[in-house]
């Protein structure tokens, strides 16, 4: 069974100020990771993924996540936030064991990010 | 607009009642999946489909939940005896192979029940 922590439910920024979206999963078996954003009104929309190879992965948007295999981690970032990055952000990791294994999304409870002018 | 379609998009229903909902898939995508997101919660899944073949189904999908996708196309999502447990936002999404982070969500459906 797979698990998703997103540790703040909320993260206030001013715009164009770095921001940091922390995310920790727990896995019985080898996962794949997502950070899924979520706009009013619209539906989830992959932001990036984590499949295999480099630790860092970027995203649309000018987005990037880490994944941090030994603290479990896989926190997303941007070096500079704009007010249309105003939106909900959920983590989320799959089985990826491939053919036996379950093809669900597993999400966090989702953070909202508001860019304040 | 090719995307993946709900309907309806809200539905407000008295507790008791039964309600249906759909759902239209990208086309040729053979993987169809549905999620619940409640307030402040993340989406839940809760069944996929590979082609009309219901493949996994979630602990969440009691007996009052049915849900079907006759000739691999569109699929229904029904609640039967609505309790006010049910309200929340019903997701869909397609996937053209068998790895769900390739899917396309849909808008979703809000229901209230009142």
């Amino acid at each position: 069974a797979q698990s998703v922590t997103q540790l703040d439910s909320q993260v206030p920024v001013f715009e164009e100020a770095p921001v940091e979206l922390r995310c920790n999963y727990s896995s019985s078996v080898s996962v794949y990771l997502f950070w899924y954003v979520q706009y009013p009104n619209q539906g989830l929309q992959l932001l990036l993924k984590y499949l295999s190879g480099s630790t860092l992965v970027k995203g649309i948007n000018g987005f990037e996540a880490e994944f941090n295999k030994s603290q479990t981690s896989f926190h997303l970032r941007k070096p500079s936030v704009h007010i249309s990055d105003t939106a909900e952000y959920f983590c989320a990791v799959s089985d990826s064991r491939g053919q036996g294994g379950s093809e669900k999304l597993v999400f966090g409870k989702g953070t909202k990010l508001t860019v304040n002018p | 607009d090719t995307g993946v379609s709900q309907d309806p998009r809200h539905k407000i229903t008295k507790r008791g009642q039964n309600v249906t909902f759909r759902c239209d898939p990208i086309s040729e995508h053979n993987r169809l999946y549905w999620y619940r997101q409640t307030l402040g919660q993340g989406p839940e899944f809760l069944t996929y489909f590979q082609n009309e073949a219901q493949l996994e189904k979630s602990r969440l999908l009691s007996d009052r939940f049915s849900a079907e996708r006759p000739k691999g196309s569109f699929s229904t999502l029904e609640i039967q005896r609505t309790e006010q447990g049910d309200s929340a936002m019903y997701l869909c999404a397609s996937s053209p192979e068998a790895r769900a982070f390739r899917a396309f969500f849909g808008q979703g459906t809000r229901l209230t029940v009142v």
